[in-house]
């Protein structure tokens, strides 16, 4: 399809496991974002992918969480030894190269810690 | 701290009238205001932005207002329709494309608009 494509939609997992989730951004796309809204919550930026550059990782929480992004395309978000606080859907979204900052989301992965 | 506020969490509003979602924030720094649209199971869509440079953006029943001495934006819709029943998430840019850190967000309003 043509717009931003997270794998899996869905998953649950045991604490301590550790879970990776994919992002397919929109094709040309230069600008990559990981989000996550934890329950009552806002959207929360994790970090951020801009062409070439070195990743603005700020948002991330703690050093049990790294992203990267392949070719300057596709990401995966990893955490290691999930904790509950953890369960959240994690949002992943892609900017054009226009001044406007919009960014178009995928539909989001729905991360269950039991 | 939050940068981005949206103090209701909730807004009823009968279908017809208007709707105004209430944003503030107070990074001076934020030059680019967008708002985004949610519905259940979905990602964010976006909706309408403003520049800093600007007080007003109109778009068809949306229209986004700034304040920037009261570090204020609200995001009027008239006539409420019930389709736009969904999450309204204000967010705010330091720069264009979104800035090197990244849009942040306020923590939405849950809109329903009653029949």
């Amino acid at each position: 399809g043509a717009g931003v494509s997270q794998s899996p939609s869905n998953k649950v997992t045991e604490k301590g496991k550790d879970v990776e989730l994919r992002c397919d951004p929109i094709s040309g796309h230069t600008a990559l974002y990981w989000y996550r809204q934890s329950l009552g919550q806002g959207l929360e930026f994790l970090i951020y992918f801009q062409g070439n550059s070195a990743p603005d990782k700020s948002g991330l929480p703690s050093d049990r969480f790294s992203a990267e992004r392949t070719g300057g395309s596709v990401s995966t978000l990893t955490i290691q030894r999930t904790q509950q606080e953890d369960s959240a859907v994690y949002l992943c979204a892609s900017g054009g190269t226009g001044d406007t900052g919009e960014l178009f989301f995928g539909e989001g992965s729905r991360l269950t810690v039991l | 701290d939050q940068q981005v506020k949206q103090n209701s969490p909730s807004l009823s509003v009968q279908e017809g009238r208007i709707s105004i979602l209430n944003c503030d924030y107070t990074n001076s720094m934020f030059d680019y205001f967008l708002w985004y649209k949610k519905y259940p199971a979905e990602g964010p869509t976006f909706l309408i932005s403003i520049s800093s440079i600007k007080d007003k953006n109109e778009d068809g029943r949306f229209t986004v207002f700034l304040n920037k001495s009261a570090k204020h934006l609200s995001l009027h819709i008239v006539p409420s329709q019930p389709g736009d029943s969904a999450v309204y998430f204000c967010a705010a840019s330091g720069g264009s494309g979104g800035g090197a850190d990244g849009l942040t967000f306020g923590k939405g309003t849950h809109l329903i608009i009653q029949p």
